[in-house]
């Protein structure tokens, strides 16, 4: 497997643009992760889907945040409209149902986001 | 929430072996201690997790003392490419990973 993808992988936009970022997990993993990661703020995990259900979005920072999971086999993150304050590193993450390799997170190479 | 606690920062030379120890006093019955490794412009990457006694894998060995309260986190004979910032972390069971803001390590050579 070619492991969790991401796309873009950079990312430069101008404030108020709209921003969509895209992640395809590894085939068969149940659970789905978006993490944000800042030198201020860490790792911060956004929310989380399992069978393609949103479980937990108590780490959305606002509104202006949205997360979508149409198939098993893709996910995005939107932004809209976007600020410089959104300026990190995001991050894919995908796992089994927890059995053998418990709650092990595969993380994607991330898409560095820049708001101008 | 059950919390960990690591130094910020940690030196080391080329072939040294290298203990990292994590602080977790509330844990609970069901969690599992585990560690990630972060290079620069990469995703986190499991490394090792644990219950009690000793894990160990081609990586690195984790050890836990019977109480649980503390981890350790052993790198052998460590290269420049081991330096990373690691974390250690509770997994609870559900789901939802908390990171801190883990240990960076530095290998000179």
């Amino acid at each position: 497997d070619a492991g969790v993808i991401q796309s873009p992988r950079h990312e430069v936009t101008e404030m108020g643009q709209e921003v969509t970022l895209r992640c395809k997990p590894i085939s068969g993993h149940d659970y789905l992760f978006w993490y944000r990661q800042t030198m201020m703020r860490g790792l911060e995990l956004l929310i989380y889907f399992n069978n393609n259900v949103p479980i937990d979005d108590s780490g959305m920072p606002e509104d202006r945040f949205s997360a979508k999971m149409p198939n098993a086999s893709f996910s995005t993150l939107k932004i809209q409209p976007s600020e410089p304050r959104d300026s990190a590193v995001y991050f894919c993450a995908s796992s089994l149902a927890r059995g053998v390799e418990g709650d092990t997170q595969y993380f994607g190479p991330g898409t560095r986001l820049t708001v101008l | 929430l059950a919390k960990t606690t690591q130094p910020i920062s940690m030196d080391s030379y080329e072939g040294q072996e290298v203990n990292i120890t994590c602080s977790h006093n509330n844990i609970a019955t069901n969690d599992y201690i585990t560690w990630y490794q972060q290079f620069p412009s990469q995703g986190p990457r499991f490394i090792i997790q644990g219950y009690k006694t000793k894990v160990t894998n081609e990586v690195a060995s984790l050890f836990i003392p019977a109480d649980r309260k503390s981890s350790t986190l052993s790198l052998p004979r460590v290269s420049l490419s081991d330096t990373a910032v690691y974390y250690c972390l509770l997994d609870t069971g559900r789901r939802a990973l908390t990171f801190g803001s883990g240990t960076r390590l530095q290998v000179q050579p």
